[in-house]
């Protein structure tokens, strides 16, 4: 089946606590993405990769990192979490290296207390 | 201005009927134009896509295009309360690789 996935689901953490959002399409897109959804303020960019090791800033990278150093991974690091990043985490891919139709992962809903 | 505006409903309609939604966006360079259903909790669902002027249907969807009034709105005609859900209407910028910019969602109920 053709998807992206995401681990984990669900996360609360603390305050500086260092933490990875893993991120794995098995459809061999060109394009990936990390999104944050947050009541109010709707979807908003934080990085996207249109290749391997080719990564750029969205809207909202600050407090924000990620790598591709493969194809079909594409993790989200939060080297030290705060309360303001508490949020609903999507990562997305797509075929085409613009990110044209991209395809959602199912989530990650963080908290930082 | 915002860069894609939704009507923030929330919409509703009775089942069997045709719900139309409506976005409208500010960016000319705006060249691809989609529409994501995304139900309570789950994550936003690739439903349309469109890319020239005029109308684009898919089964019971219909998105249509309008560049030069820089509209688009979708259609959902035989309304089923299974398509109750917040629509988000998302465009990109041609040869740009940054976001989707999306508009705010518009919620769509389907009264049985």
């Amino acid at each position: 089946e053709a998807q992206v996935t995401q681990n984990p689901r669900y996360l609360i953490t603390v305050t500086g606590k260092k933490l990875t959002v893993t991120c794995s399409q098995n459809m061999n897109h060109e394009y990936m993405s990390w999104y944050r959804q947050d009541p109010g303020l709707g979807l908003r960019q934080i990085y996207y990769s249109m290749n391997v090791e080719v990564t750029d800033k969205g809207d909202v990278p600050e407090g924000y990192k990620v790598s591709r150093k493969e194809k079909r991974n594409f993790p989200l690091i939060l080297e030290s979490p705060s309360p303001n990043q508490t949020s609903l985490y999507f990562c997305a891919s797509s075929w085409d290296r613009y990110g044209n139709e991209q395809f959602f992962g199912p989530g990650t809903r963080l908290t930082v207390l | 201005q915002k860069e894609v505006e939704q009507n923030s409903g929330p919409l509703s309609v009775p089942e069997g009927a045709i719900a139309s939604l409506n976005c409208t966006y500010s960016d000319r360079g705006s060249q691809s134009f989609f529409w994501y259903r995304q139900y309570s909790g789950k994550s936003p669902e690739l439903i349309m896509s469109i890319y020239s002027n005029g109308d684009k249907e898919d089964g019971r969807f219909t998105a249509q295009l309008n560049k030069a009034s820089q509209y688009v709105s979708l259609l959902i005609r035989d309304s089923q309360p299974s398509d109750s859900a917040t629509y988000l209407c998302a465009l990109k910028v041609a040869g740009s690789a940054r976001q989707l910019t999306f508009g705010s969602g518009t919620q769509l109920t389907v009264l049985p």
